[in-house]
Order: structure tokens, then C-alpha cells, then sequence
């Protein structure tokens, strides 16, 4: 059984400063990993994913994420924010043996100029 | 980008009334899947259908549901009696492979269906 725990369910942030979106699981298998994002009226949106490899994954709009095992995190990250990074995020794991997503809650981040 | 097109994007029903909601999934897609978000909670597996059959369905998809692929470009989901606590976004979903099969398949959503049951 997998499980997604996301903190917080909104994260406000001023335009240009560092943006940390946390999101730890569980997983019984070793866990596929997503980031997802939703703008308002649009559908989700894969921002990346971790399968197998390299565990900083670079995903679009220059959102980066980092597989740590030991920490069981997955935690999302972006330099410096954009007024259009404003949207709802994410986090989703699968098995490799799966193919299904269970979601976390989400979290809204709020860019603020 | 090619788009998965869902219809209504409201709809607003009556309590015990069957509702149909339409999934338009990409052309080349095999697999399909409807997942729900109730407000404020999680987004939420439903079932998932490939070759014509369900694949995997979750505890929530009992026999008030069913889905159907009616024509080969259509999929959808019905409710057969609606209930107040069905009332959330409904999406679906589409992949050309399963997440099975290939880890560098997208998973494609569409916009949602704001089903409310009143």
C-alpha cells in the first residue's frame, strides 16, 4: 500500500524567493514519484517524475525534485518564484508493480508580487 | 499538446438521479482511468479500463458506478443513483501504455467535471 503526505496546504511565498513544497510517502515497494500541478480551471499538469536513476529529477518551468530514500521525501523546489507558479501541487507515488497514483492532498502556493 | 476533453465542465443534479460524465481521451491512448477530488480532500483513484474491460477499480467504485467506452473515442463514467457525498471534480485520464508497462509514459488529465449533488 502507498500513501502521500503533503505539509501544509498552502505555501505563500514573495515573487522571486525560494519555493519548497514538501511531500513524504510510504510505499512498500520501491515508489515511482510525481509532481503534478493544476492551474485554476485546467487539468493536472505533470511537472516530473522519479522512476529509476538520478534522484534530482529536473521537471518544466524550472522546478527541480530530489528522491531521498532514507528521508522517504520528495520534496519540490524552484529558485525563484513566478507570479505564474501560483497554482495547486501535487504529489503522487505509484509501484512499478502498480498503475494506479495515490494523490496527496495538495498544496497551494500563492506567489505574492 | 494533445488534450483530454471532458463535458460538462458542471453539472448539477438531484439526489438519486443517474449522471453520465464524458471523456473525450487522446486519439492513441489504450488506457484509461477516472480518478475524483472531493473538496478539500485528496485526489482520489476510481477505476481504471483497458481493452474494453475494467482493469483495477478502487473500495469507492461500487455498483452505483460504471464506465463504458461506447464508440472507441468516448469514455465514460455513470452514476446510476446520485448521492450527496458524490458530489466532487471528477477526472479522467488517459496514457498511451499503462504505468505498468512503461515508466516513460505520461499520465494525461483532463480539465474536470464539477459534479454537485443537491
Amino acid at each position: 500500500a502507498q500513501s502521500v503526505t503533503q505539509l501544509g496546504s498552502h505555501v505563500s511565498v514573495s515573487e522571486g524567493a525560494l519555493v519548497l513544497l514538501r511531500c513524504n510517502y510510504s510505499s512498500s515497494v520501491p515508489p515511482y514519484l510525481f509532481w503534478y500541478v493544476q492551474y485554476p480551471n485546467q487539468g493536472l499538469q505533470l511537472l516530473l517524475k522519479y522512476t529509476t536513476g538520478a534522484t534530482l529529477v529536473k521537471g518544466i518551468n524550472g522546478f527541480e525534485a530530489e528522491f531521498k530514500k532514507s528521508e522517504t521525501s520528495f520534496h519540490l523546489t524552484k529558485p525563484s518564484a513566478h507570479m505564474s507558479d501560483a497554482a495547486e501541487y501535487f504529489c503522487a507515488v505509484t509501484g512499478s508493480g502498480y498503475s494506479t497514483l495515490t494523490f496527496g492532498k495538495g498544496t497551494m502556493l500563492l506567489v505574492s508580487p | 499538446e494533445p488534450e483530454v476533453t471532458q463535458t460538462p465542465s458542471h453539472q448539477v443534479t438531484q439526489m438519486g438521479q443517474e449522471v453520465i460524465l464524458r471523456c473525450v481521451p487522446i486519439s492513441n491512448h489504450l488506457y484509461f482511468y477516472w480518478y475524483r477530488q472531493i473538496l478539500g480532500q485528496k485526489v482520489e483513484f476510481l477505476v481504471s479500463f483497458y481493452n474494453n474491460e475494467i482493469s483495477e477499480k478502487s473500495e469507492i467504485f461500487d455498483d452505483q458506478f460504471s464506465v463504458e467506452r461506447p464508440d472507441g473515442s468516448n469514455f465514460t463514467l455513470k452514476i446510476r443513483s446520485t448521492k450527496l457525498e458524490d458530489s466532487a471534480m471528477y477526472f479522467c485520464a488517459s496514457m498511451r501504455q499503462g504505468l505498468k508497462v512503461a515508466t516513460n509514459e505520461k499520465l494525461f488529465f483532463g480539465s474536470g467535471t464539477q459534479l454537485s449533488v443537491l
